[in-house]
């Protein structure tokens, strides 16, 4: 298993630009989410799945899209970026083992840098 | 106030200390926890998952919880250089299970000298 892929691992953008980040998952996992990871700010929800065709927002939703049309992929819109979604993001996918247990799995991280 | 609240540290310490991580909450609801360990330029990885009640042993990692003063605490004994790593605490989103959505502390970054 790949586990948890992201692509890109590094991307620069101008203001203004918009782009895609890529996730997926080999795992069969339900769960799905989107992260940011900020100095001093530690990780903050964007986004998360628990299926296919559902979303949700996180805490930090504003400037972002997210779908989930297959298990496997969650895919993060930045629709028109900002120097203040420069950080580094984190896709995780999680599976619920009962009794409340589950566990996330997260990716290698992709590093956004917005001039 | 952010749900769960995390020293960020830096915390140096040499080989062989017992190092102590906390993090405090405020959703009494919390039923878990868990504790990640990050190392850099490295996506967080399950360290260790623990119930609100008790502690839990996982070779040389304690976790512990205190419900009455809602708070969580990560022991290493003889840490070692390999140990050093951002841990970063966590609850989940909804009583019931994370299902995705958890609430991070900001992490402590640990760092092990020989």
């Amino acid at each position: 298993n790949a586990g948890v892929t992201q692509t890109p691992k590094f991307q620069v953008l101008k203001t203004g630009q918009s782009m895609t980040l890529q996730c997926a998952q080999d795992m069969n996992h339900e769960y799905m989410s989107w992260y940011r990871q900020d100095p001093g700010m530690g990780l903050r929800l964007i986004h998360y799945s628990v299926g296919a065709g559902i979303t949700d927002q996180g805490e930090v939703p504003n400037g972002y899209n997210v779908s989930r049309s297959t298990t496997e992929d969650f895919p993060l819109r930045l629709l028109s970026a900002a120097p203040s979604q420069t950080s580094v993001y984190f896709c995780a996918s999680s599976y619920s083992t009962g009794g409340g247990q589950e566990t996330q799995y997260f990716g290698p991280g992709t590093r956004l840098l917005v001039l | 106030q952010k749900e769960v609240e995390q020293d960020p540290g830096p915390l140096s310490v040499p080989e062989g200390a017992i190092v102590s991580l906390n993090c405090t909450y405020s959703n009494s609801a919390f039923q878990y926890f868990m504790w990640y360990r990050q190392y850099s330029r490295k996506g967080p990885e399950l360290l260790m998952y623990t119930y609100s009640s008790g502690n839990k042993e996982d070779g040389r990692f304690t976790a512990q919880v205190d419900k009455s003063s809602k708070y969580i605490s990560l022991f290493i004994r003889d840490s070692q250089p390999s140990d050093s790593a951002t841990y970063l605490c966590a609850a989940p989103g909804w009583d019931g299970g994370s299902q995705g959505n958890l609430i991070f502390g900001k992490g402590t970054k640990l760092s092990v000298k020989p």
